[in-house]
Formats: structure tokens, sequence, C-alpha cells
């Protein structure tokens, strides 16, 4: 099945760093994606999602961009806290297609050191 | 407005015995997901269903796991005999135009 028995890697900054979180994608005619944060306990929670026509979007401390030649998506995050120790996850879709079925990467974990 | 629910949120269980899992979407979202997740790991996909269309079942992982979705609204995810390899998360999503809103899960302990 998709992203099954993998132990997720893990990405470990410093308080007040900048974080960035990598994902590779696997469908080239994906058009929409989106990252999630899971926080220990909890279902995964949408952060910023961007579709294909776009290759930056900006939230609040966080950016997202796309690279669809090499299909490659990051999170950036700005003065990491340690509130944004958690999992994330992207997630690509065809919006609008037939299934628009949501296909998530392995994930990442972020811990955060103070 | 009311999110994702899923219930019970946890459930302990003897080996061999069944459970249903039960999942409430949000109102209107045509999309609805299971995924299973183990301690420390990914997601791992189970089934989607979208509106009327036939489920994608890919993921089930035998033939102990099976869901429905009665009125394109309410789904229930059973595993027959369980296993204590079946103890895990499991994760419902719905969503409308792709992005998938999640609920907290129901943790299933199989002793």
């Amino acid at each position: 099945g998709e992203s099954v028995g993998l132990h997720l890697p893990t990405l470990s900054v410093q308080e007040g760093d900048n974080s960035i979180i990598n994902c590779a994608y696997s469908n080239s005619a994906s058009d929409y994606f989106i990252w999630y944060k899971q926080e220990s306990g909890k279902g995964p929670q949408f952060i910023i999602d961007i579709r294909s026509n776009m290759d930056k979007r900006q939230g609040q401390r966080v950016t997202v961009l796309l690279n669809k030649t090499v299909k490659h998506l990051s999170l950036q995050i700005a003065a990491t806290q340690p509130g944004d120790s958690a999992v994330y996850f992207c997630a690509e879709t065809v919006a609008g297609g037939a299934t628009n079925k949501l296909i998530f990467g392995t994930g990442t974990l972020l811990a955060v050191q103070p | 407005g009311a999110g994702v629910s899923q219930s019970p949120s946890n459930k302990v269980t003897e080996k061999g015995k069944d459970v249903e899992l039960r999942c409430d979407p949000i109102s209107g979202h045509t999309a609805l997901y299971w995924y299973r997740q183990s301690l420390g790991q990914g997601l791992e996909f189970l089934i989607y269903f979208q509106g009327n269309s036939a489920p994608d079942k890919s993921g089930l992982p035998s033939d102990r796991f099976s869901a429905e979705r009665t009125g394109g609204s309410v789904s229930t995810l059973t595993i027959q005999r369980t296993q204590q390899e079946d103890s895990a998360v499991y994760l419902c999503a719905s969503s409308l135009y792709g992005q998938g809103f999640f609920g907290p899960g129901t943790r299933l302990t199989v002793l």
C-alpha cells in the first residue's frame, strides 16, 4: 500500500532557525498539493496548499514551493518554534479529476530543539 | 461547524474478535478515505469512496478488512478476526474539492 511500513525521516532544528521539509511527488498529472501537520495523538491538520499554476505560496510563517519540472514540493517554516514539532505530510491530487484521490507522502518528523 | 468525527476514540479488543469503526464525514463531502497509521509511521491508505463510484479498495491489507458507506455519508470500517498486527490508529478523512479533512482517529489495540 501507499506509505506503508516506513519509519519517518527526522529533521532536527534549533528553535528560531528556519526549517525546510521536502517531498517528492509521484504523479505528473497532479495539480493540487497540500501540506498537513500532525501533532502527537491527533489527526493531520491542513497547513497550506498550492495549485500547479503557481510555484510559490506564502502563509503565516510558512511557504510552499512547487517545482513541477522535478516533481518536488517543499515546506519552509520561518523562525521554527517548539509548537512546530510534529509530523509533516505532503499530499497530491488531481483536483476535479474523476476521482481526485489524495496521495500522501511518507511524512517527516520535525523535532525542534530549545 | 462540525468536522469529521470518529467513534470510538479508543477500542481494545481480544485477538479473533470483530470490530467496527465509524466515521461521520463533513456534511456534503463526496469523498471519504480510511487510513491506518502505526506508531511512528506514515499514513497507510486503506480505502477511498467517491460519490456513487465503486470504492477504491486497493489498500485493504486482507479480506478481513471491509468498509461500507451508507447513503453517501457515514462509513464503517470492519475488521474481522482481529490480529495483533491490526493494532494501530485508524484515521478517516473526507473532502469535497481535494483538500482532505481528518478526524481524530480511532486507536485500536488488539490484545
